[in-house]
């Protein structure tokens, strides 16, 4: 079935530092992408998303680019703010099937000043 | 409301007692998920409606475990004689028709079984 690997945290990174966290799938169709972020004490938030390949997402700085040809999303931020701090869910919803949310498993993000 | 709204926000409850834990999704937004999200893990996929067609109940884990939407509006996730491995933040979210909008979450129930 289909499938989301992200990698695996916690992630430290200091203030101002490049940030990339891994994303790859595995699916039949043609899923749509999605990165979510819950920072703590909040519920999880759409922070961008890509509906075909090529596409890019972007928002509040992060960056993604759906892949198709290595099954991969990678979210990205060129300088990284102690405000980051969240954890950041890689999901794809799965056009043939009800357009269900498969999720990885979170990837823990600490920025320190 | 403005986005999505659970009810209640943490209930600690007995083993072997049933719970009732509800979503107001946003208004006009055909499509509802609940979620469950065990310390420290990624989402588990309970249950999906979208407006009439008949709900995608695939990820309830075992028959103590229900839920019903009326119509396009609120819905209730009933869990029938808890068990301890039930604790979890239970999260609900809405989306237009389709998904590739995106999901709204609501904050979530946090559900302790003593």
């Amino acid at each position: 079935g289909d499938s989301v690997t992200q990698m695996e945290g916690p992630v430290t990174l200091s203030e101002e530092a490049f940030l990339t966290i891994n994303c790859t799938y595995t699916a039949t169709g043609y899923p749509s992408l999605f990165w979510y972020v819950q920072y703590p004490g909040e519920g999880l938030q759409l922070l961008l998303k890509a509906t075909k390949a090529d596409d890019k997402g972007s928002n509040k700085g992060f960056e993604a680019t759906y892949r198709k040809e290595t099954t991969s999303f990678h979210l990205e931020k060129g300088s990284v703010q102690v405000s980051d701090s969240a954890v950041y869910f890689c999901a794809l919803s799965d056009a043939g099937n009800n357009r269900k949310l498969i999720w990885g498993l979170g990837t823990s993000l600490a920025v320190n000043p | 409301g403005a986005g999505v709204s659970q009810s209640p926000s943490n209930k600690v409850t007995e083993k072997g007692k049933d719970v009732e834990l509800r979503c107001d999704p946003i208004s006009g937004h055909t499509a509802l998920y609940w979620y469950r999200q065990r310390l420290g893990q990624g989402l588990e996929f309970l249950i999906y409606f979208q407006g009439n067609s008949a709900p995608d109940k695939s990820g309830l884990p075992s028959d103590r475990f229900s839920a019903e939407r009326t119509g396009e509006s609120v819905s209730t996730l009933t869990i029938q004689r808890t068990q301890q491995e039930d604790s979890a933040v239970y999260l609900c979210a809405s989306s237009l028709a389709g998904g590739n909008y995106g999901y709204t979450f609501g904050s979530g129930t946090r559900l302790t079984v003593v």
